[in-house]
């Protein structure tokens, strides 16, 4: 089972920017959280990962709180192209190297 | 750098047929992982190889099989295919499976749409 929950959908205005809740409560110490998207069906893109530490790259940023129960991505400027399935995802890590176990994803609607 | 590649795209098969789907890696990624995505069930992990070898598997029946071979590409088989197999099925691949929970980012290939009529 995901260790996430997400809100399953979200709207933000065009130039506006778009912050994505996460709550994962069970997360272990050495569980990262990777944030993904997809549109329209195609093979989810990576956006941005991160341990404990605030994360920052050209796509977003990644605020996780220091009880690292919860996290938000952070589009600071969201254009309709940003109009995609957002998945929040803990790593599971086991002893085989870890794996990817999606939720539900919230489904953000970038408008004009 | 050339992203992960699926052939075929798409695919449209019969039940009880038998399907086989090829994934190539990024350069350089010697692990690869196979998920499958559906309406109701939504992105599942079915399996993933290493160096050959069958690392990881998820809760799916034994008809889903996979292999992967010395340059890394990796194939997965699903036989007697049944209507509730139509789904997206996406590859993912990344350099090596993380041994010492170091983060090791994968990457999703454009996924083949199977449809089993």
């Amino acid at each position: 089972d995901a260790k996430t929950t997400q809100p399953p959908s979200m709207d933000c205005a065009e130039g506006r920017a778009a912050n994505l809740p996460c709550n994962h409560s069970t997360i272990s110490g050495n569980e990262y959280v990777y944030w993904y998207r997809q549109i329209h069906s195609q093979g989810p893109q990576y956006i941005i990962h991160g341990l404990k530490n605030n994360e920052t790259n050209e796509m977003a940023s990644l605020i996780i709180t220091e009880d690292r129960k919860s996290s938000t991505l952070i589009l600071p400027h969201a254009t309709l192209r940003d109009t995609a399935v957002y998945y929040c995802i803990v790593r599971v890590e086991d002893n085989q190297g870890g794996k990817l176990i999606f939720g539900q994803g919230t489904e953000l609607s970038v408008k004009p | 750098k050339a992203g992960v590649t699926q052939t075929p795209r798409y695919l449209i098969k019969t039940r009880g047929q038998q399907v086989t789907l090829s994934c190539s890696p990024i350069s350089g990624h010697r692990s690869v992982s196979w998920y499958q995505q559906t309406p109701g069930q939504g992105l599942q992990f079915l399996f993933e190889y290493f160096s050959e070898t069958q690392r990881n598997k998820g809760n799916f029946p034994g008809r889903f099989s996979g292999r992967q071979f010395s340059n890394s590409r990796s194939e997965m088989n699903v036989s007697t295919l049944e209507l509730g197999d139509s789904a997206l099925y996406l590859c993912a691949s990344r350099r090596a499976p993380s041994l010492s929970h170091r983060a090791d980012t994968q990457y999703f290939g454009p996924g083949t749409r199977l449809t089993v009529l």
